[in-house]
Formats: structure tokens, sequence, C-alpha cells
């Protein structure tokens, strides 16, 4: 199974500043997706992160306020920007094959809150 | 688009009992279901999964049934421990994402 860390594990931002979580596999992955969990809910998509170009994000997201970058397979950025205490969540890295093969793994989130 | 919901949302049983959940999903297209565990403050982990080829699959005190047909399939733990204590996801592969059920969460009462 593919092994998936995160950084930083937690942060507590002001309100209108920006973050960018950092998200690492150890192999080559093919998919690489983002997605946000509020507390006691379950799991969002926020969008797939696509090597060498936009990602393709879900309804409600948009690369404005969620940029994301994956500049290699094993290696993507989410940025959430001009936060509000609405982003305050757990964002959360997955990557995992396709193709058949389609099992996907969870890196260990981030905990976000935003005053 | 894919619709996954998940039945209870809440479950309580006796140490040693067994506990089921079930799912269902809408997109008869949708081919691969894994179920996750996700414990308090931790990420989801994979427990198990199947694919629409086949019916059931069983791994010691886990099992997952897949009827196709109903568009549902259920998550079967026997025999059950306080550390089998979390909350459990299922999902559809619809197309290349995954749609999440809202979750259950399972308490095993000493």
């Amino acid at each position: 199974s593919a092994v998936i860390s995160q950084k930083p594990s937690r942060d507590i931002c002001q309100r209108g500043t920006s973050l960018t979580i950092q998200c690492q596999v150890d192999s080559q992955v093919t998919m690489m997706f983002w997605y946000r969990q509020q507390p006691g809910q379950s799991l969002t998509l926020i969008a797939t992160a696509n090597q060498g170009s936009e990602a393709t994000y879900e309804s409600g997201f948009v690369i404005d306020k969620f940029p994301i970058s994956r500049p290699n397979l094993t290696f993507s950025t989410l940025t959430v920007s001009n936060m509000s205490p609405e982003d305050s969540s757990i964002y959360l890295c997955s990557g995992g094959t396709s193709g058949g093969q389609e099992t996907q793994y969870f890196g260990p989130g981030t905990r976000l809150l935003v005053l | 688009g894919e619709n996954v919901e998940q039945h209870p949302s809440t479950l309580s049983v006796q140490e040693g009992d067994s506990a089921v959940i079930k799912c269902t999903y809408s997109d008869s297209a949708s081919n691969y279901f894994p179920w996750y565990k996700q414990e308090l403050g931790k990420r989801p982990q994979l427990i198990i999964d199947i694919r629409s080829n086949v019916g059931e699959k069983k791994d010691q005190r886990i099992a997952v049934t897949l009827n196709k047909t109903a568009k549902h399939f259920s998550l079967h733990i026997t025999e059950t421990q306080p550390e089998d204590s979390a909350v459990y996801f299922c999902a559809a592969l619809h197309g290349q994402n995954f749609v999440f059920g809202p979750g259950t969460r399972l308490s095993v009462l000493p």
C-alpha cells in the first residue's frame, strides 16, 4: 500500500491569509485527490490533482479558492486562499491507482482552524 | 452522478456480537466498493473492498457482500471487539472518483 504524508499536520490561521498544504506519496500513484472533512461528517472531494496540468474541481470548489499543483507523480499541494472561519476543517490528500486497481489510501490530514 | 446512502448512522453492539452496516448506490456503472475505518483523529484506513465481479469477500472477522441487481453492499463484522469502535465509511467508485457514504459510528460496548 502507498504511504502518504502531509504537512503541516495542523495550523491556526488568521482570516484573509492563505495556507499551503503539502502531500507526498512514496510510490508512483496514478491518481491524487484532495478532500475536505468537516467534524463528524463524511469526506467531500475537492478536486483531482492532475500531473502537469490544471486540477479537476468538483461542484462548489473553484481554483481561485483552492489552487492545486501536482508537479510530478508523487507530490501535490493544496492552497486554501483568503481563508475565513468557514474553511476550518480537516483537509486530506489521497493517492491511488486507476485502470482496474483503484485502491485509494489517505494521508493523515491537516487540521485547519481559521480565526 | 453517484449517490451513496449508508445506514445506520450510529450502531451500538455488545462485545462479541455482530455488526452490519448497509450502503446503497445509484449508478449501476459503479464497479468498485471499498470500506474505510476512521478512528477519532486519524486518517480513514481501507479495511476491505469488493469489485462488481464478486458477490462476497471475507477477511478474518470482516466480510463484505454485494448485490449488483439491488445496488447495495454491506459490511459485516463478527465477534466485535472494543477496538472495532470507529466511524465506518462505504464508498463507490464513480468514473475515477470515489463517492463516500455519510458514515456509521460504531460503538462496541464491553
